[in-house]
């Protein structure tokens, strides 16, 4: 299996603009995480799926964030309208069962100027 | 509430010395601990897990973990650290009733040649 997939690797946008993450997770997987990293925060939970559903979105910072799973294969992540303060490094991760290994994608690593 | 303590945030050790990564975690339940490893510009990839059974959990690259449920630490540790260790290593709960893992801010491993 390839992992977990995240795209874009970068991105540079400027404020006031949408800002689509998207993410394949491991084949099989039922369960996906998206995370936020930042130096200032650490790693943060935003929101997570269970069978393509959302379980609990109480990390997700604001209603400019919202993030959707339409199937089992695929995941987006998105900010409108986006701010400085949301330059960070975006995670998604897969796991099998909800006490299974997380498997981590490479990350986005998004700047908003 | 649970969380996650990781009293180093930078540790610095030579080449081939020992190190020990600390890590303690408040739960009044029963938790499943794990710690991931996250190289420069990378996802986290796990490293070693405790969910039962024997307290000293063996994990991949020589990496060894005692859990301890009287201190609730989950501190990691490696006789011999090489150059290429050097990343950021995280230490993660996972409440058995509960679907969310919690993770630590993180400690930064540097190897010194």
């Amino acid at each position: 299996d390839a992992g977990v997939i995240q795209s874009p690797r970068h991105e540079v946008t400027e404020m006031g603009q949408e800002v689509t993450l998207r993410c394949k997770p491991i084949s099989g997987h039922d369960y996906l995480f998206w995370y936020r990293q930042t130096m200032m925060r650490g790693l943060e939970l935003l929101i997570y799926f269970n069978n393509n559903v959302p379980i609990d979105d109480s990390g997700m910072p604001e209603d400019r964030f919202s993030a959707k799973m339409p199937n089992a294969s695929f995941s987006t992540l998105k900010i409108q309208p986006s701010e400085p303060r949301d330059s960070a490094v975006y995670f998604c991760a897969s796991s099998f069962g909800s006490k299974g290994d997380q498997y981590f994608g490479p990350g986005t690593r998004l700047l908003v100027l | 509430a649970q969380s996650v303590t990781q009293l180093d945030s930078q540790v610095p050790v030579f080449e081939e010395a020992p190190v020990e990564l600390r890590c303690n975690y408040s739960s009044s339940v029963s938790v499943y601990l794990f710690w991931y490893v996250q190289y420069p510009n990378q996802g986290l990839q796990l490293l070693l897990k405790y969910l039962s059974g024997s307290t000293l959990v063996k994990g991949i690259n020589g990496f060894e973990a005692e859990f301890n449920k009287s201190q609730t630490s989950f501190h990691l540790r490696k006789p011999s650290v090489h150059i290429s260790d050097t990343a950021e290593y995280f230490c993660a709960v996972h409440k058995t009733s509960y679907d969310k893992v919690i993770f630590g801010p993180g400690t930064s491993l540097s190897v010194i040649p």
